[in-house]
């Protein structure tokens, strides 16, 4: 089955710690996505990459940082410096004229 | 810059009531708006979408959403609610297609249902 894969689905952290979120698809899409989901705050764009070796920032990418190495992986790393990290991650992808395909996400709780 | 605004928080139907989720889009250029559903701790499906085709789109689970540029707004529509809507919906409009879309989302609505 094609789809994207997000793990863990649970993750939970100290605080100061760095942590890397994973996401990996098999649909061959070309873009990939980081959103963080708030509740009552909707979906913000944290980094997207429309190739490999390549990543733009998107609305709220301070204290974050992802890399694009291969075309299937896209993780995302939440760094000490992210203020208010804990929250629900979502990963996603658009191949061309297909819109975004979400993972089922990851709750992150820094405590 | 492409925004969204969807209007009510949270709205409660009765089973076999009309839904009605209201959103209105701010965008420079002709849009491409879509709705996703999300259920809890899942991630978002995608529901409908328009890209400048017809102006009444249909999509799944009997939902529907009427483009109306004039009013800048994609509601979206099912005449009959069943349990199974209760879900947290989201708008959503992008400026760009292809394989760019970079979509900008709404706050969401939470849809309950009673029975």
């Amino acid at each position: 089955d094609g789809g994207i894969t997000q793990s863990p689905k649970y993750l939970f952290r100290k605080e100061g710690q760095n942590v890397t979120l994973s996401c990996e698809q098999n649909l061959n899409h070309d873009a990939m996505y980081w959103y963080r989901q708030d509740p009552g705050q909707g979906l913000r764009l944290i980094y997207y990459s429309q190739i490999v070796n390549d990543f733009q920032k998107g609305d709220i990418a301070e204290g974050y940082s992802v890399s694009r190495e291969k075309k299937e992986s896209f993780p995302l790393t939440v760094t000490s410096a992210q203020k208010n990290p804990t929250a629900f991650y979502l990963c996603a992808t658009t191949g061309y004229n297909s819109p975004l395909h979400f993972g089922n996400g990851t709750r992150l709780t820094v405590t | 810059a492409q925004s969204v605004t969807q209007l009510g928080s949270h709205v409660s139907v009765s089973e076999g009531a009309l839904v009605l989720l209201r959103c209105n889009y701010s965008s420079s250029v002709p849009p491409y708006l879509f709705w996703y559903v999300q259920y809890p701790n899942q991630g978002l499906q995608l529901l409908l979408k328009y890209t400048s085709a017809a102006t009444l789109v249909k999509g799944i689970n009997g939902f529907e959403a009427e483009f109306k540029k004039s009013e800048t707004s994609f509601h979206l529509t099912k005449p009959s609610a069943h349990m199974s809507d209760a879900a947290e919906y989201f708008c959503a409009v992008s400026e760009s297609g292809g394989s760019n879309y970079k979509l900008t989302f709404g706050k969401g609505t939470l849809l309950t249902v009673n029975p």
